[in-house]
Order: C-alpha cells, then structure tokens, then sequence
C-alpha cells in the first residue's frame, strides 16, 4: 500500500503567521491528493482536493501545491480557527490511505 | 441538505457483535459510494471498508476480511457495517463518508465510538 508520511508531527505557530505542512507519499499519487481538517471531537473536514482546489467554503488562506509522491498545504495567515490536526489522503493507489497527522497548535 | 448519521455503536466484548447504520440524505444515496473510516482514540484515519452505490461492489481493508460486512439499503437510504468477532483493536470511532472513484471523503458523519473491551 502507499505510505503517507507527514512532517511534522506538531507545528507551533503565532496567529497570523504562515504555516507550511508537508505530505510525502512512498510511490506516485498523482494528483490525487486531498487534505483534511480535524478538530477535537469533530468529523474531519475536506479542505482541499486535487492536491490544489479548495472544497466549497474553504477560505483562500488555504492552499495547497505539488503532484507525485510531494505535497504542500499552506496556511498563509493562521487564525484561530485553524489550530487543529489536518491530514492528507491519497486516493489514487488502492487501497486509500491517510497520513499520520499534523498538530497545529498555538506558540 | 446533505447528510450522514451513523448510529449503533456501543461498548461490546472482544469476540461480539455490533451493527453500524449510516443514515443518509436522498441526494447521497443515490450519487455516492459509502465508505466507513474509523480512528482509533488519539490515532490518525484508517479507511475500514467501502460500497458502490448499488450494492455491486465491497471493499474492505485486510484487517477486517471476513469479519466485517458493509451493505445498503437504498430504500432506507441507510448503509451498514455489520461487525463480527470483535477485537480489542478495533476500538475507534466510525464516520460514514461519501466518496467516488480517485475522489476524497466530501461528507462526513458526526461518527459513533465503538469499545471493545471485557
């Protein structure tokens, strides 16, 4: 199965800073890239699909880039909403798989 | 409006049994393949199992080959993951989610906590 790595683990940011989270996949994914965003007893939340298009509703400050086995979601100016643990999923390798995780929390 | 209530889970012995529902809005039941994902307490995503939208297609991770069983009732609009043999590790919340081929999870459920423990 494709592995997905995320780095790192835990991102300590200021609000209003930039955040820069990493997704590496162990063999080509495309860009079958999605991220997601999870708050503490929530369902996760589908932030971007495509490795680049925004779901519906998604603020502009998210974005995300790259194809292949790399892949970037930036968080251009974080508020306070946005600390929370996002995931990346492949879907183009069966079968589907997650990476393990990026905490964003306050600095 | 677009929706998914997942119902069913509970605190049930390793080796028991346990009955998952995905009650779903029209327009997902009949647009969607249904797949359940589960986490574990404190743990990342672990996609379980899937279903096409007319019940001719499963799949499921190998960890739960021959003991799980996802199935739909359209009529019902509701999707189910009947769990058998029960292991301690399967302890986890399960979200029902919407997905399509080489697509990502775009609705979820609010999730129901599954504990096996004795």
């Amino acid at each position: 199965e494709t592995v997905m790595t995320q780095s790192p683990a835990t991102l300590s940011v200021s609000p209003g800073e930039r955040a820069t989270l990493s997704c590496r996949a162990s063999q080509s994914v495309g860009n079958n890239l999605a991220w997601y965003q999870q708050k503490p007893g929530q369902a996760p939340r589908l932030l971007i699909s495509g490795a680049s298009t925004r779901a519906t509703g998604i603020p502009a400050r998210f974005s995300g880039s790259g194809s292949g086995t790399e892949f970037t979601l930036t968080i251009s100016s974080l508020q306070s909403e946005d600390f929370a643990v996002y995931y990346c999923q492949q879907c183009n390798n069966w079968p589907p798989t997650f990476g393990g995780g990026t905490k964003v929390e306050i600095k | 409006e677009v929706q998914l209530v997942e119902s069913g889970g509970g605190l049930v012995q390793p080796g028991g049994s346990l009955r998952l529902s995905c009650a779903a809005s029209e327009f997902i039941s009949a647009t969607y393949y249904i797949s359940w994902v589960r986490q574990a307490p404190g743990k990342g995503l672990e996609w379980v199992a899937k279903i096409k939208q007319d019940g001719s297609e499963k799949y499921y991770v190998d960890s739960v080959k021959g003991r799980f069983t996802i199935s739909r009732d359209n009529a019902e609009k509701s999707v189910y993951l009947q769990m058998d043999s029960l292991r301690a590790e399967d302890t986890a919340v399960y979200y029902c989610a919407t997905t399509l081929p080489f697509r990502p999870y775009d609705y979820w459920g609010q999730g129901t906590l599954v504990t096996v423990s004795s």
